[in-house]
């Protein structure tokens, strides 16, 4: 059974500019979350999608956005790229939800914002 | 504010010796606690998963505690090898509304040879 797909797995940006990251869930799983993860402050929620909604954001700029298409596929975008924003971008999906399934990463996808 | 804090926040220890992790949390109400296993430059694996009811859980060489009266958990690493360097992190669920993982920043153990 094939994993948490992410893409690109690394890419370089300048300020301003934006980025599109893709995931692809487990087979079947319904429930797309990502998360960034600096050294300083670990992992931190961005938002989930359940079915193609999204259930809950976590306390980001509106710069970052996702949206969730019908196979399960997700995608996140951040626009007017700053540098603060160079982390590791993970997903995970779930069968359930995020807080009650358990939760299966793919390997991220690493942003530097020059 | 819910918080999950982890101690010590880095560790080395010698290949073959055992060490204990600890995630204390605030988080209420409890709805269940998570470890997970982050390589370096790779996506977090899990280790466990306990809920109110369970007091222990094991993964191979991975023992996880819980004690939901003190809100304190631990990871047990038994007879280390150089492949359990990693950080650990330790999540804990909110039964409430809303998004509830509430993550810890995480325990950076390095196995020496």
């Amino acid at each position: 059974k094939a994993g948490v797909t992410q893409t690109p797995r690394y890419l370089i940006k300048t300020r301003g500019q934006q980025v599109t990251l893709s995931c692809s869930p487990i087979s079947g799983h319904r429930s797309v979350s990502w998360y960034q993860q600096t050294p300083g402050q670990g992992l931190q929620f961005l938002f989930e999608y359940f079915s193609e909604t999204q259930r809950n954001k976590g306390n980001f700029p509106g710069r970052f956005s996702g949206r969730q298409f019908s196979n399960s596929r997700s995608e996140m975008n951040v626009s007017t790229l700053e540098l603060g924003d160079s982390a590791l971008y993970l997903c995970a999906s779930s069968s359930l939800t995020g807080e009650t399934g358990e939760l299966f990463f793919g390997e991220g996808s690493r942003l530097t914002v020059l | 504010k819910n918080q999950v804090e982890q101690s010590p926040q880095s560790l080395i220890i010698l290949e073959g010796k055992n060490c204990t992790l600890q995630c204390n949390y605030t988080v209420s109400p409890f709805s269940n606690l998570r470890w997970y296993k982050q390589d370096t430059g790779r996506g977090p694996v899990s280790l466990t998963i306990m809920t109110f009811s369970e007091n222990t859980k094991s993964n191979g060489r991975y023992t996880a505690t819980l004690d939901a009266d003190t809100k304190q958990s631990s990871l047990h690493i038994t007879a280390s090898q150089l492949s359990d360097s990693a950080s650990y992190i330790c999540v804990v669920t909110s039964e409430n509304s809303g998004y509830a993982l509430n993550f810890g920043k995480g325990t950076s153990l390095l196995v020496t040879p």
